[in-house]
Parts: structure tokens; sequence; C-alpha cells
């Protein structure tokens, strides 16, 4: 099983609108990462977020972090055709660990 | 700022080739990392390297080769292409080595199809 899931699987929304990416792990963590990765292109990273932190922020993006839940998600506000994508969450195994593991990713279809 | 570049961008190969990817940073990052991402299975780590000469294995090692002779550069080699595979490789890069607060750069992708 993966040690960060993603749900839902796919979502499509009109231009202006709104969209929540969910994110489940499985391991105690320190920080989790949001990637976005658009067709043809690597993953970029959106918002790190540390277990410290609710809540973080990158202009319309908004993360949020509950460690008792191991939960985390993701809000796009105002929505573009551009914000067109896969959205992962990423971890890692353990703080010494080389390498993010990521989850499956959730596909977002931003439509005009 | 900086830039990660993989060549080829699309690798076209046949059964049991050995096939070689490469990957260049400008970011003076230390550690590297080669990925790979197959339809509907997210990305898994195949190597990684935390400087020059440095090699680590990823959770998915087998049938790939990995050298770091630099350290802007980080080369894969597929030591026997299996038919019918079908993948895209990423590489990597990163200042801090390792853990779940290390920022991963990311290049656009080698799209391989073996026939």
């Amino acid at each position: 099983s993966q040690l960060a899931e993603e749900n839902p699987w796919a979502l499509s929304v009109h231009e202006g609108e709104s969209v929540t990416v969910n994110c489940s792990y499985k391991t105690s963590i320190t920080a989790l990462q949001w990637y976005r990765q658009k067709s043809g292109e690597g993953p970029a990273q959106l918002i790190l977020i540390r277990s410290n932190e609710r809540e973080k922020r990158n202009g319309r993006l908004r993360a949020t972090l509950d460690t008792s839940s191991q939960s985390s998600s993701l809000s796009i506000t105002a929505t573009r055709c551009e914000d067109t994508a896969v959205y992962f969450c990423a971890t890692a195994k353990n703080n010494y660990a080389q390498g993010l593991t990521f989850g499956l990713g959730t596909r977002v279809s931003v439509f005009p | 700022g900086g830039i990660i570049t993989q060549t080829p961008k699309f690798l076209i190969g046949q059964e049991g080739q050995k096939l070689t990817l490469k990957c260049q940073q400008n970011f003076n990052h230390d550690t590297m990392y080669w990925y790979r991402q197959d339809s509907g299975k997210g990305l898994r780590l195949i190597y990684y390297s935390i400087t020059e000469n440095d090699l680590q294995k990823g959770d998915l090692s087998e049938g790939y080769d990995a050298s770091r002779e630099k350290k802007s550069s980080f080369s894969l080699t597929v030591t026997s292409a299996q038919k019918n595979e079908m993948a895209v490789f990423l590489c990597a890069s990163s200042i801090v080595a390792g853990g779940n607060q290390d920022t991963q750069y990311f290049g656009p992708g080698t799209r391989l199809l073996v026939l």
C-alpha cells in the first residue's frame, strides 16, 4: 500500500471555482509536500508544510495539515485553465530517507 | 534559479538493448535522483547520489545502473530493455539530502518506449 494517497482520483471544475485535493499518509512526518505535474513536465513543488504548522498559503493555494488524523488538503481558489494538472502529496519514510514517496496523484481538470 | 535538463526527450529502443539517459543540473545541488513514473503507479525511486561518485540504490534499482562522474550530471542506464516497456524517467536534484523537508527540483523527463 502507498505511504501517501490522494483522493479523489480525478475531478473537474469550471474556471473561477475552488477545488480541494485530499491526502492521507501512513507515517510520522516532520513535513509534507504538495507537487503539481502538468502534462509533459516534471513535478514542481507547490507547498511544503511542516508538522508544527496547521495551514500554509501560497497565493491561491492553501494547504492544511492534521497530524492527529494523518491527513492534509490542498485547496485552489479562483481556478484557471492552467491549473489543469496532476497533484501529488509527497513525504519520506523517515527523516533520514533519501528520496520522496509520492502518492498516485489527483487529476484536476479546469474547464473554461 | 536553475534548471534540470534531460536528454533525450524521447527514447525508442528494442528489447534487450542497453539504453542510457542523461541528466544535467546547474543548481549546484549535491543530491540527485532518478525516478520512474508508470501510468497509475506514481513515482518510484531507482537510484540516488549524494555527491560526485556516490551511488545509492532505491526501491526499483534492479535492471538499472547509474553513474555520477560530475556533480552536475547523473546518468541512468537501462541494462536490458524489456519488450512493450513504456515509462517516463524523471531526474531530480535537491540541496538537503533526505527526509520530509527535501524539496526536489525535477527535469521534464525522458519518455521511453520499447518495441
